[in-house]
């Protein structure tokens, strides 16, 4: 079975610039998360969907970042425009139906670096 | 303030050593799990317990939560090479998994 897929695995940005990440869950997997993993720190969740709703976004940075995840699989987070703490890894996780938060699965994450 | 905090954040063992590290709070939490986290990977989900108390083995690991479900702990026995990773542990609160800063473990040979 095909893991979370996530791309770009590497992105270096100025700050001010865009930049945006794709995620590809497992599939059957209604449930899918964004975390920003800071250097030194855990992961700290972005949004959660289930399907194509947002279930939680409290702790997105509304005035620059967005995620979508339109058809209900793949999902696409962005942020506009960058600061240098943004500077971190991005990643995505999916749950299978039934067992969200008991089991997420992890991509490779995406490792953005802000200049 | 981290809501779960690792300790140590640091250690590095010999192969063969035993170790533990502990992850402290003053919430309670449904559910507590473990992950461990390789550099330029994402963490893998190693085990998740759930009721206070419990104990889970997993070969040279074991995993315990506290009776009061506040606090968890990870022991390693006979560490190996292959052990060496970032320990992570993720309560779930409020519907959210909160994550603890993970403790860096190296297992030298």
């Amino acid at each position: 079975e095909a893991g979370v897929a996530q791309s770009p695995r590497y992105k270096i940005i100025e700050k001010r610039q865009s930049v945006a990440f794709w995620c590809n869950p497992i599939s059957g997997h209604a449930t899918l998360y964004w975390y920003q993993q800071i250097l030194g720190q855990g992961p700290k969740l972005l949004i959660q969907f289930q399907n194509n709703g947002v279930v939680d976004d409290s702790q997105l940075p509304k005035d620059r970042f967005s995620a979508e995840r339109l058809k209900g699989v793949d999902s696409t987070l962005k942020i506009q425009p960058a600061k240098l703490e943004d500077s971190a890894v991005y990643l995505c996780a999916s749950s299978p139906p039934g067992r969200e938060h008991y089991e997420q699965y992890f991509g490779p994450g995406t490792r953005l670096t802000v200049t | 303030t981290q809501l779960l905090e690792q300790s140590p954040q640091f250690l590095s063992i010999q192969e063969g050593e035993n170790l533990t590290v502990y992850c402290n709070s003053s919430s309670v939490f449904s559910s507590l799990q473990w992950y461990r986290q390789e550099p330029g990977e994402g963490p893998v989900l190693l085990v998740t317990v759930v009721t206070g108390g419990e104990v889970k083995k997993l070969k040279r690991l074991t995993f315990q939560f506290g009776d009061a479900r506040k606090d968890s702990s990870l022991h390693i026995t006979a560490a190996q090479t292959g052990d060496t990773g970032l320990y992570l542990c993720a309560g779930l609160q409020g519907g959210k998994l909160i994550f603890g800063q993970g403790t860096e473990l190296s297992v030298k040979p």
